[in-house]
């Protein structure tokens, strides 16, 4: 199965200020699907962006973009004006692209967000 | 509200018994996945259904079954339970057979298995 790593466990930020999520995966395909999701203290699971490995420019939804390094396997979140709502866990998530493997996606840890007043 | 429906949000049971969770997926959606969430492993794929059959498998133990009916709803069923199984199990939805545009999660059923 393809391995999705977040390296940070933890990152904190202060409101208005940018932060950046780390990920890596490792995967011997050319066009997979990338995503990351978030998850407050109500625990449910939000879609924050997606990037489609085939597209070279980076996704951007608002405050949120993603700094998308195919050859390096990275994909990383940006946030920017960071706001006290976006303290959450941050998952990164891989998805193969034909159905031989599934259509499950595999997610990393997670990176929990401290945002501070 | 996602429209992804789970039911129970919370359970409490003792070791050795067998729950049953259910997932009504949002409107218009053939796919349903469950996954287990743990502190220790994380968000662990489990089963997938389209249409009312299964599309894949993951990490599913074996005492553990699922099932989706014609009106689309799924069920995960649990037996012979552990104190290791004690999750929060989700369940998500998507459109078609693939996910390449990421899931709809439910809010997910917290098993306690004392």
């Amino acid at each position: 199965a393809q391995t999705v790593t977040q390296s940070q466990p933890e990152m904190s930020v202060q409101e208005a200020e940018t932060v950046t999520l780390s990920c890596t995966y490792d995967t011997s395909e050319s066009d997979y699907y990338l995503f990351w999701y978030k998850q407050p203290p109500s625990r449910q699971m939000i879609l924050v962006i997606r990037q489609e490995a085939y597209k070279q420019q980076n996704a951007t939804e608002n405050r949120f973009s993603v700094n998308f390094q195919k050859a390096a396997k990275s994909f990383s979140l940006k946030i920017s004006d960071s706001q006290l709502g976006d303290a959450a866990m941050y998952f990164c998530a891989y998805r193969h692209p034909n159905s031989n493997s599934g259509y499950a996606l595999n997610f990393g840890k997670g990176t929990s967000l401290l945002v501070t007043p | 509200d996602s429209g992804v429906t789970q039911t129970p949000k919370h359970l409490i049971t003792a070791t050795g018994q067998r729950v049953t969770l259910r997932c009504s997926p949002r409107s218009g959606d053939l796919s349903v996945y469950w996954y287990q969430q743990s502190l220790d492993q994380g968000l662990q794929f489990l089963i997938q259904y389209y249409n009312g059959e299964e599309r894949a498998k993951g990490n599913i133990l074996e005492r553990f079954s699922a099932q989706q009916f014609p009106d689309l709803h799924s069920e995960l069923n649990l037996s012979s339970l552990e104190l290791g199984d004690s999750a929060l199990y989700f369940c998500a939805s998507s459109v078609a057979g693939s996910s390449n545009y990421g899931y709809t999660f439910g809010s997910g059923t917290r098993l306690t298995v004392v």
